[in-house]
């Protein structure tokens, strides 16, 4: 069965790096996601992105973020300055249509020193 | 901002046993979903519940969506060893577009069924 793969499944960073997740969302799937989760807290919302832009973002999401799709098959979330408290395990998510599922990837868990 | 609140948060019970999980809101969902979630892994979608009072069963596991919207239930009837994890609930936003997308998970509830 088709998955989101993301990598890598766990990246650390010194404060004040930028770092880059990566996506391959499934291949025919049309809609866009990044979640992430706090050691302990809820699943949160960061950003959807759809058509190539940007269609929803959190309040989270700020100028510190941002996402591409470069090539038609890879979605990355980058952070250009992390922070401590940017560590957490994020969520690459996609699905193929208005009502589909979500389908989640395993996962990139980045610690921020 | 939309809120789900989750519980319990732990549950530790006997094989064999019944169990409820709740979610509930004072905000009004266009869909609600069911998790499960291993160590180490993404969520994975159990179910989707969309018209209120709407019942879906899968095998054991009884996913119950409220009249208003607004609270949704899992009940899993003689649980086994094999259904430990954790359990997250997640409401679509009532409102139309991508925001369809736009997850509210809850708390999370995690299940340890002892054999």
């Amino acid at each position: 069965e088709p998955e989101v793969t993301q990598t890598p499944s766990h990246q650390v960073t010194q404060m004040g790096q930028e770092v880059i997740l990566r996506c391959v969302p499934i291949s025919n799937h049309l809609y866009f996601y990044w979640y992430r989760q706090i050691l302990g807290q809820k699943v949160e919302f960061l950003v959807s992105f759809y058509n190539n832009e940007i269609s929803e973002k959190s309040e989270i999401f700020d100028d510190q973020f941002s996402v591409e799709r470069p090539d038609g098959s890879n979605f990355t979330l980058k952070i250009r300055s992390t922070k401590l408290e940017d560590s957490a395990m994020y969520f690459c998510a996609s699905k193929s249509s208005y009502n589909s599922p979500l389908h989640f990837g395993n996962g990139t868990r980045l610690t921020v020193t | 901002t939309q809120l789900l609140e989750q519980s319990p948060q732990f549950l530790s019970i006997q094989e064999g046993e019944n169990l409820t999980v709740y979610c509930n809101s004072s905000s009004v969902f266009s869909s609600l979903q069911w998790y499960r979630q291993e160590p180490g892994e993404g969520p994975v979608l159990l179910v989707t519940v969309v018209t209120g009072g709407e019942v879906k069963k899968l095998k054991r596991l009884t996913f119950q969506f409220g009249d208003a919207r607004k609270d949704s239930s899992l009940h899993i009837t003689a649980a086994q060893p094999g259904d430990t994890g954790l359990y997250l609930c997640a409401g679509a936003p009532n409102a139309g577009g991508t925001s369809y997308g736009k997850l509210t998970f809850g708390q999370g509830t995690i299940l340890t069924v002892h054999p």
